[in-house]
């Protein structure tokens, strides 16, 4: 079975910090994802990766930055954290074909005081 | 850009019946729509999907219908049991980046 693993559940950082989120999978996907979950917003796509070092902006990239540097991991940067960036952060990752099914983490609820 | 809007935001059934969830979507090139369950506190599964080609999906008391006319798709669930109370998000995805935008979501309740 698919693993998706995020290194931390919890996280609290402090405004200002740079703060690293970081994913691995195991089923050697070309596909990662990171999203992040509001009550109310449903999940919004951050960035996404098709193959190593590529990446492309999602719908809400603003503030963030991402890595690839490896097929298997997918890093998420804050570069300064900030407040409105409290959330649940989802990763995600599916094969190279068109239109797979995502297999998700179990998340990472960021608390930014 | 593109967009997933989903109705309704919350819908309570009685346990046996019903429950219906419909999205529509802009992105015109979108050819597959999913549809994740989400648990208190877990993260979303996969419960069905369908293709752009095809208008209807089945698999036991779940359905999916899709109007690629009206850029419309539903989820259909038939004899709700309590165990199906959960987040359901449907998506579409438009193979460009394999980029996959998700609706804001619908919770469920099925009482019992």
């Amino acid at each position: 079975d698919v693993k998706v693993t995020q290194s931390s559940r919890y996280l609290v950082k402090r405004t200002g910090e740079k703060v690293f989120l970081e994913c691995v999978q195991d089923m050697d996907h070309e596909n990662m994802f990171w999203y992040r979950q509001d009550p109310g917003l449903g999940l919004r796509l951050i960035y996404f990766s098709y193959d190593v070092k590529m990446k492309e902006k999602g719908d809400i990239p603003e503030g963030y930055s991402v890595s690839r540097e490896k097929k298997e991991r997918f890093s998420l940067i804050l570069e300064s954290a900030s407040t409105n960036q409290t959330s649940m952060y989802l990763c995600a990752s599916s094969r190279g074909q068109l239109n797979e099914k995502l297999f998700f983490g179990s998340g990472t609820q960021l608390s930014v005081l | 850009g593109e967009n997933v809007e989903q109705h309704p935001s919350t819908l309570s059934v009685q346990e046996g019946d019903s429950a219906v969830i419909k999205c529509t979507y802009s992105d015109s090139a979108s050819n597959y729509f999913p549809w994740y369950k989400q648990e208190l506190g877990k993260r979303p599964q996969l419960i069905i999907d369908i293709r752009s080609n095809v208008g209807e999906k089945k698999d036991q008391r779940i359905a999916v219908t899709l109007n690629k006319t009206a850029k419309h798709f539903s989820l259909h669930i038939t004899e709700t049991q309590p165990e199906d109370s959960a987040v359901y998000f449907c998506a579409a995805s438009s193979g460009r980046g394999f980029k996959t935008i998700f609706g804001a979501g619908t919770r469920l309740f099925v009482k019992a």
